[in-house]
């Protein structure tokens, strides 16, 4: 059975300092893979998404960045966190078009 | 008009009770629609699919009307367990042949008292 993995579940960082969050994917290859935003009290908002190792497509412009290493793996990165960029960050994979998403147990992440 | 608009709600029904949510979308090019469930700080997790034909899973019901660009979830006879947020969600085709978005409503929350 397929499974994702997404660390860490919460983190609180200071204006201005890196972000790294990781997100890997098991039992399955070449999936579609998704990092999602959720802001308090707001919908859940598309930031990047990967169909391949190496292509990234950004859907808002912000001062993150995601990178696909690896066909499982998929990083969201941040040179200099904001205040704005708090909130809640999930990882999701799906097999391609017309199914359904699954979703990592998300990072809370506080930019203090 | 946003791509997938939800009832605000929140919902706050007694147990037992019958509760309907009501979802559209804007985008007539869309192909596959859900309905997710997310507990307060939790990641959302698969409700059900939603075929035009209609579905039904014990206590859930899911409608969907293509000519409207309406989703409906139905549940009854309620249980405590089932207060979450409920999101509809919508699958956009890429420009990509093989790559998917889903486009979430903002979730209607429901609180199932006793």
């Amino acid at each position: 059975s397929q499974t994702i993995h997404q660390w860490p579940a919460t983190l609180v960082q200071p204006v201005g300092s890196p972000l790294s969050l990781e997100c890997t994917v098991e039992g399955t290859s070449n999936p579609n893979l998704y990092w999602y935003r959720q802001a308090a009290g707001r919908g859940l908002q598309l930031l990047f998404y990967s169909v391949g190792i190496g292509q990234i497509s950004s859907e808002v412009p912000q001062n993150l960045s995601a990178s696909r290493p690896q066909d499982r793996q998929f990083i969201l990165s941040s040179k200099k966190l904001l205040l704005s960029d708090s909130g809640f960050y999930l990882c999701a994979w799906m097999w391609g078009l017309n199914t359904e998403a699954f979703f990592g147990q998300g990072t809370r992440l506080t930019v203090v | 008009r946003k791509e997938v608009e939800q009832d605000p709600g929140p919902f706050n029904v007694p147990e037992g009770a019958t509760v309907a949510f009501n979802c559209t979308y804007s985008n007539s090019a869309s192909q596959s629609f859900f309905w997710y469930r997310q507990d307060c700080r939790k990641e959302p997790k698969l409700l059900m699919s939603v075929y035009s034909s209609g579905n039904e899973d014990g206590r859930f019901t899911a409608q969907l009307n293509r000519a409207s660009q309406y989703i409906s979830l139905l549940i009854r006879d309620s249980k405590l367990s089932d207060s979450a947020t409920y999101l509809c969600v919508v699958n956009l085709p890429g420009s990509r042949g093989s790559q998917g978005n889903l486009i979430f409503g903002k979730g209607t929350k429901l609180s199932v008292k006793p």
